[in-house]
């Protein structure tokens, strides 16, 4: 069973560009999640999603950053017009409902370099 | 989510037992007391959660103690591999089981060989 995947893991993009972000949740998980490390920063959250929903996105910026997760597909984690202060990296997880522990499952992370 | 205090780096000896401690002195009866570690240059990665009693799995323990205001993760013997930073976070259960995590600084282990 192969673990959450990201892709690219790493990504440069000049200012003023677009970042496209992609995240594969475990196979059977239908919840994902999305997280910022700034550098030498912790880890925030940013937003949660089910298959087509949105269920919370209280840790995203409110401009140029939205995610979607659509129904086929990855989700996807998209930043317009980026700047210096984007530079981070950006984790996905995934989870299964019902299962017990309600672990959280990481993904390797994608390094967006804004130059 | 309650928050949690956690010293900010430890020091172990290779093959040693671990004790990282948490304080969480405004946990409701609802949040489950979860573990995260996060090795460099990786994601983060799960290792236990509690809610009262003791846990064991075969990566860690942890001791929850009786007023659940502090937890302790156990490592039983420390490797090399397990240098990371160690995060304690507390989750309301009342809130369904899929939720955010609320990262703190966490701990930084160190294991000397």
């Amino acid at each position: 069973n192969a673990g959450v995947m990201q892709n690219p893991r790493h990504l440069v993009r000049r200012r003023g560009q677009e970042a496209r972000l992609r995240c594969s949740p475990m196979k059977g998980h239908s919840h994902v999640y999305w997280y910022r490390q700034l550098p030498e920063e912790g880890l925030k959250f940013m937003v949660y999603l089910q298959k087509e929903n949105i269920i919370d996105e209280s840790g995203m910026p409110k401009e140029r950053f939205s995610a979607e997760f659509p129904k086929e597909g990855p989700s996807i984690l998209r930043i317009q017009q980026v700047v210096r202060g984007d530079s981070a990296a950006y984790f996905c997880a995934s989870s299964h409902p019902g299962q017990g522990a309600y672990e959280q499952y990481f993904g390797p992370g994608t390094r967006l370099t804004v130059t | 989510d309650a928050k949690t205090t956690q010293p900010n780096s430890m020091e172990s000896n290779e093959e040693e037992p671990v004790h990282l401690p948490c304080n969480h002195s405004t946990i409701s009866g609802t949040d489950y007391i979860h573990w995260y570690r996060q090795l460099p240059s990786q994601g983060p990665e799960y290792v236990i959660h509690g809610l009262t009693s003791n846990v064991n799995n075969r990566m860690a323990s942890l001791a929850i103690a009786e007023d659940r205001k502090s937890s302790t993760l156990i490592l039983h013997r420390a490797t090399l591999r397990d240098a990371a930073v160690y995060y304690c976070i507390l989750r309301d259960g009342d809130t369904g089981a899929n939720s955010k995590l609320t990262f703190g600084k966490g701990i930084t282990l160190s294991v000397r060989p």
